[in-house]
């Protein structure tokens, strides 16, 4: 079975910090993906990363940056948060190339920003 | 730019009704279709996909899903529903070629017991 985790499922921070939301999967999987979720608007698509160290933006970018140094682990990073960033952030991965493979999802991280 | 359209944002269900979800997608060329959903508390977890051959695809769960190109629609049903099936559901199109998936947002379905 495929798992994907995330480093933590609820997280509060205070606006201006600096938040790192971690992501791991354990099926070697080179597609890696940042979502955030919020009620009516369904899943958007921050970043994603089909490689190590590749990476490209998806929907909603701004205000967001990730990491990927290692082929399992991909970061997301919130250089300055906002309370507009106050979301579930989920995490996928999915095997290699751009053919018709599902995603599989890690558990979710609640972030509230105060 | 791609969309994914679901109409139905609440559905309420007493158990044992037919369900029937819909959605519609607005690319023209080939497409992968899938069915997530989200029981409360869990991860986001595949139901079905599409991607060639026959239209009518079988889930886990008793779920079913038709795709119909002529009217960019992949509609998700179930026959019988029950209690346990109050999740939220997803549909999502990938063009195969891209990296991106596309969601709808979401149908909360509750099934009243």
């Amino acid at each position: 079975d495929v798992k994907v985790t995330q480093s933590s499922r609820y997280l509060v921070k205070r606006t201006g910090e600096k938040v790192f939301l971690e992501c791991v999967q354990d099926m070697d999987h080179e597609n890696m993906f940042w979502y955030r979720q919020d009620p009516g608007l369904g899943l958007r698509l921050i970043y994603f990363s089909y490689d190590v160290k590749m990476k490209e933006k998806g929907d909603i970018p701004e205000g967001y940056s990730v990491s990927r140094e290692k082929k399992e682990r991909f970061s997301l990073i919130l250089e300055s948060a906002s309370t507009n960033q106050t979301s579930m952030y989920l995490c996928a991965s999915s095997l290699p190339g751009t053919a018709y493979y599902e995603q599989y999802f890690g558990p979710g991280t609640r972030l509230t920003v105060t | 730019a791609q969309s994914v359209s679901q109409h139905n944002h609440h559905v309420i269900l007493s158990e044992a009704a037919s369900l029937e979800l819909g959605c519609n997608y607005s690319y023209g060329g080939t497409v992968n279709l899938f069915w997530y959903v989200q029981y409360p508390g869990q991860h986001l977890q595949l139901l079905l996909k599409y991607f060639s051959g026959d239209p009518l695809v079988k889930g886990i769960k008793g779920f079913e899903a038709e795709f119909i190109k002529s009217k960019f629609s992949f509609n998700l049903r179930k026959p019988s529903v029950q209690w346990s099936d109050t999740a939220e559901y997803f549909c999502a199109v990938k063009s195969p070629g891209t990296y991106k998936y596309i969601f709808g947002t979401g149908t909360r379905l509750k099934v009243l017991a």
